[in-house]
């Protein structure tokens, strides 16, 4: 256990369709990192908070938002999904004594 | 811009060493990561070596840097059949704090033969 949670683990949805994955930070890591792992694609960097404010935005789609809480925990929106949507996301928080800190990720198969 | 390539496969016999290369293009990385990720699972950090660092040496694990070539490479020695994943090389402009992001090679699978 990495100490950082996703969830859900898995997730089918159909296209047009909208979901949130959650993610929640080891604790006291004030960062968390949105990444998607796709066949195509790779790891590609998503968008980054630091305590509750948007940091860094990567190859974020307009139709993907996210936001991160008080708590510290991080939601990701995904909303009229397509099928080249699905893919594997990856959570990560930050701690200058461990460093970056995946989760096990969100696998989503849009059908 | 931000660039970090890798060779796709590596197959070697359990028992050898596997070197696993890394080229990027960003002159402002500081610091390089390797990262492991096994079947159906997350990223797991293996090492990470600062710029000003040549070499670095975990276990079984050695990390090369060549600067001036923008060149990683991870040694792992006498490769056994757990150590079957994919391997990304990462690296980041600073450590952590507000901006600073991984930026993830495409992964280079390495297959150990029993």
């Amino acid at each position: 256990d990495s100490g950082v949670t996703q969830t859900p683990k898995h997730l089918i949805t159909a296209t047009g369709q909208r979901v949130t994955l959650r993610c929640s930070p080891r604790s006291g890591d004030l960062s968390v990192y949105w990444y998607q792992q796709s066949l195509d694609q790779g790891l590609q960097f998503l968008i980054q908070y630091y305590n509750g404010e948007e940091r860094a935005k990567g190859n974020i789609l307009e139709r993907f938002s996210a936001q991160q809480f008080p708590d510290l925990h991080s939601e990701l929106n995904l909303s009229s999904l397509e099928l080249g949507d699905s893919a594997l996301y990856f959570c990560a928080s930050f701690h200058p004594n461990y460093g970056y800190t995946f989760g096990s990720g969100t696998r989503l198969t849009v059908v | 811009g931000e660039d970090v390539e890798q060779s796709l496969f590596l197959s070697v016999r359990e028992g050898d060493s596997s070197v696993i290369n890394c080229t990027y293009t960003d002159s402002s990385s500081t610091y390089l990561y390797w990262y492991k990720q096994e079947p159906g699972a997350g990223l797991q950090l293996l090492t990470y070596i600062f710029s000003n660092m040549d070499m670095k040496q975990d276990q079984r694990l050695t990390v090369l840097l060549n600067k001036k070539d923008k060149h990683l490479s991870l040694r792992i020695a006498d490769t056994q059949t757990g150590d079957s994943a994919i391997y990304f090389c990462a690296e980041s402009r600073g450590w952590g704090g507000a901006t600073n992001k991984l930026i993830f090679g495409t992964g280079t699978l390495l297959a150990v033969q029993p």
